[in-house]
């Protein structure tokens, strides 16, 4: 059965902090890792991974897999309270119609 | 509106009743998710309907839950004899064939069964 486990399960950060977020995952016939940020109720599309070792990047935020350990990290530098979110880590495997997530990692960001 | 959009928003509904939910996709997407997301959990899949192929039920926990899409618009996911551990959000997304990680989601909407 395909599995993704993120880590930390919440983070409580100040704000200008660095955080790293971390996600493995054991999924047949791995197609891609993608990461979504949770606000409220719909996820939004931040990141799609395909090779390991190229770094993708938007911003503040930064993203790198590798295939060899099976993981990912999401960068978030110079946080602001409004990264305050849920982080959703999610593979594509075997199945091109279905993503596996992950419980996500609840970040939050104060003054 | 040019986004996935879901009704209702929040449901409440009472053991044992039958509950239907409803997904707009974006205009064009042939693609469309239903997901489950219980409180402190990640998204469950749940079902997945592409253009007029046979649908992907392998994710729908039980056969109380079903989904019909009528060609490449409205979904409507029916949970029958409603159970406590219903209670969750559902998420619908949609997305172009082939781009399943680009998925663009909707509001959810919020069941409680009392």
């Amino acid at each position: 059965e395909d599995k993704v486990v993120q880590s930390p399960l919440s983070l409580v950060v100040h704000e200008g902090d660095t955080v790293t977020l971390n996600c493995s995952y054991e999924v047949t016939n791995f197609r891609s890792l993608l990461w979504y940020k949770q606000e409220k109720k719909a996820p939004t599309f931040l990141f799609m991974l395909t090779s390991s070792g190229i770094e993708k990047k938007s911003g503040r935020l930064s993203s790198i897999l590798d295939k060899k350990e099976l993981f990912s990290i999401l960068n978030i530098t110079a946080t602001q309270t409004g990264d305050s979110a849920i982080y959703l880590c999610a593979a594509q495997g075997n199945t091109a119609s279905k993503l596996t997530f992950g419980t996500g990692t609840r970040l939050q960001v104060t003054l | 509106g040019a986004g996935v959009s879901q009704s209702p928003s929040n449901k409440v509904t009472e053991k044992g009743k039958d509950v239907e939910l409803r997904c707009d996709p974006i205009s064009g997407h042939t693609a469309l998710y239903w997901y489950r997301q219980r409180l402190g959990q990640g998204l469950e899949f749940l079902i997945y309907f592409q253009g007029n192929s046979a649908p992907d039920k392998s994710g729908l926990p039980s056969d109380r839950f079903s989904a019909e899409r009528t060609g490449e618009s409205v979904s409507t996911l029916t949970i029958q004899r409603t159970q406590q551990e219903d209670s969750a959000v559902y998420l619908c997304a949609s997305s172009l064939i082939g781009q399943t990680y680009e998925q663009y989601f909707g509001p959810g909407t919020r069941l409680t069964v009392t």
